[in-house]
């Protein structure tokens, strides 16, 4: 069956421009993860869903950063005002059990350049 | 704080050879603990996972891992490594309760030479 998508698959944008990047999660999960991954370093947790919920997003940098749920299915992940420093891959995961450790399911990312 | 230390950033091994990539943890009780691979343009894949029992764990594509409650040590090993093998690797611990959110080494980068 489809894996976890991501789209898009790259974005460049402009210091102090507006990013959305969006996660198709693998159909039936509840569990839904967002990572970043910088050059050279394991990926970091930015927010865990629960269903439409947010049940953890203490890895989320500051308040530029923002991530959404709606249906309990798509999530998008939204960066207001995008600064150099948050050039990276922006990885999605997946799980079909919420707080539980299954195993995630990994999306390719989306690598997203700040100019 | 919870924490995972890889303290290998590169490795090369032979073709054929055997492979033994470390990672430590810190963390107050026994986490969950997991190896992950990630291929070029790839997404991550889990290769094995511990929660509890057995020490030894067995994974995909023949690799296995021990772990060490007393060296606080989860390394990963294959007897005899294939040139596809070579990829970055990345240890990752994952608290009780909080959700299933992951805590991921620095990575291993592992080439392999003919």
């Amino acid at each position: 069956g489809a894996g976890v998508s991501q789209t898009p698959s790259n974005k460049v944008t402009e210091k102090g421009k507006y990013v959305e990047l969006r996660c198709d999660p693998i159909s039936g999960h509840t569990a839904l993860y967002w990572y970043r991954q910088s050059l050279g370093q394991g990926p970091e947790f930015l927010i865990y869903f629960q269903g439409t919920g947010a049940a953890d997003d203490s890895g989320l940098p500051n308040d530029r950063f923002f991530a959404v749920r709606p249906e309990g299915s798509v999530s998008t992940l939204k960066i207001q005002r995008t600064e150099r420093g948050d050039s990276a891959v922006y990885l999605c995961a997946s799980s079909p059990n919420p707080g539980g450790y299954n195993e995630q399911f990994f999306g390719p990312g989306t690598r997203l350049t700040v100019l | 704080a919870q924490s995972v230390t890889q303290p290998d950033i590169h490795i090369t091994v032979s073709e054929g050879a055997s492979l033994e990539l470390r990672c430590n943890y810190s963390y107050g009780a026994t986490p969950y603990l997991f190896w992950y691979v990630q291929s070029p343009g790839q997404g991550l894949q889990l290769l094995l996972k511990y929660f509890s029992g057995d020490t030894l764990v067995q994974g995909i594509k023949g690799f296995e891992a021990e772990f060490k409650r007393s060296q606080s040590s989860f390394n990963l090993r294959k007897p005899s490594v294939h040139w596809s093998d070579a990829a970055e690797y990345f240890c990752a611990v994952g608290p009780y309760n909080q959700g299933g959110k992951l805590i991921f080494g620095q990575g291993t980068e592992l080439s392999v030479k003919p």
